[in-house]
C-alpha cells in the first residue's frame, strides 16, 4: 500500500529565507508524485509534479522538488521566501493502476517578517 | 478555459439529513474524484468516475454515493448525516489518466450541526 509522510506539520522561517519541506513515499510499485498548496479557503493548486526523467522538477512561483528513489523522498525547495508562500503544502503520490491522490498531512509554511 | 467549480460553496445541515453536492469539471475532462478534507483526518479520497463509471473507491461507508452524467458533471449524495461529516468536500477533474494533473475546485464547506 502507498503512503506519503510529511515530516513537519509546520515550518517558520524568514521571509527571503529558503525553505525545504520534506516528504517521504512507501509504494512497493512505480509512483508518481506531487506537490500542491492550497492558500486559506481555497481549493488545492498544482506546484509541480514527478512522472519520470529528471530527478530534479521545476514547478511554479520559484518551487522545486527533488526526487530521490533511492531514500523515497521528494522534498520541496525554494531558495527565497516571500509572505504570499504563506499556505499549506501537500505531498501526494499516485499508482500507475489507480487514479487516487494519497496524501501526506499537509506543511504549514509559516513566513515570519 | 473555466476551471473546476462546485455549488453550493456552504451548507449547513442537521444531523439525519441528507445532502447532495455538484461539481462542474473542466471542458473536456472525462473524470472527477472527490475528497474529503477534515483537521483530523486530512485529505481523504472518497470516489472517482470516469465516462459516468466509478472506477475506484474509497473507504467510506455507503452513506456516501456519487454518480457521473454524460457531460461529465458529477454528483456526490451523504444520506443520514453525521457531526463527522462535517468538512470541506473537494472535487478535481482530470483528464482520465494517472499522470494528468487533478485540478481541484474551490470546494463545499459542510457543516452538520
Amino acid at each position: 500500500a502507498q503512503s506519503v509522510t510529511q515530516l513537519d506539520s509546520q515550518v517558520p522561517v524568514f521571509e527571503e529565507a529558503p525553505v525545504e519541506l520534506r516528504c517521504n513515499y512507501s509504494s512497493s510499485v512505480s509512483v508518481y508524485l506531487f506537490w500542491y498548496v492550497q492558500y486559506p479557503n481555497q481549493g488545492l493548486q498544482l506546484l509541480l509534479k514527478y512522472l519520470s526523467g529528471s530527478t530534479l522538477v521545476k514547478g511554479i512561483n520559484g518551487f522545486e522538488a527533488e526526487f530521490n528513489k533511492s531514500q523515497t523522498s521528494f522534498h520541496l525547495r525554494k531558495p527565497s521566501v516571500h509572505i504570499s508562500d504563506t499556505a499549506e503544502y501537500f505531498c501526494a503520490v499516485i499508482g500507475d493502476s489507480n487514479y487516487q491522490l494519497i496524501w501526506g498531512a499537509g506543511t504549514k509554511l509559516i513566513i515570519k517578517p | 478555459k473555466a476551471g473546476v467549480t462546485q455549488t453550493p460553496r456552504y451548507l449547513i445541515k442537521t444531523r439525519g439529513q441528507q445532502v447532495t453536492l455538484s461539481c462542474s469539471p473542466i471542458s473536456g475532462h472525462r473524470s472527477v474524484s472527490w475528497y474529503q478534507q477534515t483537521p483530523g483526518q486530512g485529505l481523504q479520497f472518497l470516489f472517482e468516475y470516469f465516462s459516468e463509471t466509478q472506477r475506484n473507491k474509497g473507504n467510506f461507508p455507503g452513506r456516501f454515493s456519487g454518480r457521473q452524467f454524460s457531460n461529465s458533471r458529477s454528483e456526490m449524495n451523504v444520506s443520514t448525516l453525521e457531526l463527522g461529516d462535517s468538512a470541506l468536500y473537494l472535487c478535481a477533474s482530470f483528464a482520465g489518466t494517472a499522470t494528468d494533473t487533478q485540478y481541484f475546485g474551490p470546494g463545499t464547506r459542510l457543516t452538520v450541526l
